[in-house]
């Protein structure tokens, strides 16, 4: 069966831009987590939903924000983009709550970058 | 607050040769789960194992073998009789057992493998 699938794989932006990233689970899987991955900090959890409900929240501003649609898709949204905000984004998702907790399947990301 | 440390950032070794990867962790929940990932240079990170902290036994995959200490806070990697194909970015990773934080692991800085043919 097809993998998580993220759009756009590649993007550039400029400071104060916004953007939004698009991320497809493996069918059938109705939790999907976010992930923020740099060089300095590595990789650092940004949020977590499940039928639609965000369950978990990391230690980011406000700036980040994300929503799950009924049909399981999500979305991440970057506001007022800093420089800082370069990274790659990772969504992950899983079979919860049949599945085994923590076993994610990640996408190969969505590498921003901003100028 | 979770902490994972990786101590070694790199390592290269030759085709054939043995390697641990070191993961150390810091919790204060009793019951946790311990992972290991592989994130190969296409970018996704692929689950390679999960553990209990309940469950100290080690486990052997393959080439793959895990040694998990709850007295010292280790969960070691070990690859038998590395490949070229084993190159890539490997992830220590901990999260809470029990509540609704399935999607939410703390990870260690990784550890760069290169095997060299």
């Amino acid at each position: 069966k097809a993998g998580v699938t993220q759009t756009p794989r590649y993007l550039i932006k400029t400071r104060g831009q916004q953007v939004t990233l698009s991320c497809s689970p493996i069918s059938g899987h109705r939790s999907v987590s976010w992930y923020q991955q740099t060089p300095g900090q590595g990789l650092q959890f940004l949020f977590e939903y499940f039928s639609e409900t965000q369950r978990n929240k990391g230690n980011f501003p406000g700036r980040f924000s994300g929503r799950q649609f009924s049909n399981s898709r999500s979305e991440m949204n970057v506001s007022t983009l800093e420089l800082g905000d370069s990274a790659l984004y990772l969504c992950a998702s899983s079979s919860q709550p049949t599945g085994h907790p923590g076993e994610l399947f990640f996408g190969e990301g969505s590498r921003l970058t901003v100028l | 607050a979770q902490k994972v440390t990786q101590a070694q950032t790199e390592i290269s070794v030759v085709e054939k040769e043995d390697v641990t990867l070191d993961c150390v962790y810091e919790t204060r929940d009793t019951t946790y789960y311990l992972f290991w990932y592989k994130q190969p240079p296409s970018g996704e990170l692929v689950f390679l194992i999960r553990r209990n902290s309940f469950d100290e036994q080690n486990e052997i995959s393959g080439r793959y073998s895990w040694n998990f200490q709850k007295s010292t806070s280790s969960f070691n990697f070990t690859i038998t009789a590395s490949q070229v194909v084993d190159s890539a970015v490997y992830f220590c990773a901990l999260s809470p057992a029990g509540g609704t934080s399935y999607g939410k692991l703390t990870f260690g800085q990784g550890t760069i493998l290169t095997v060299h043919p």
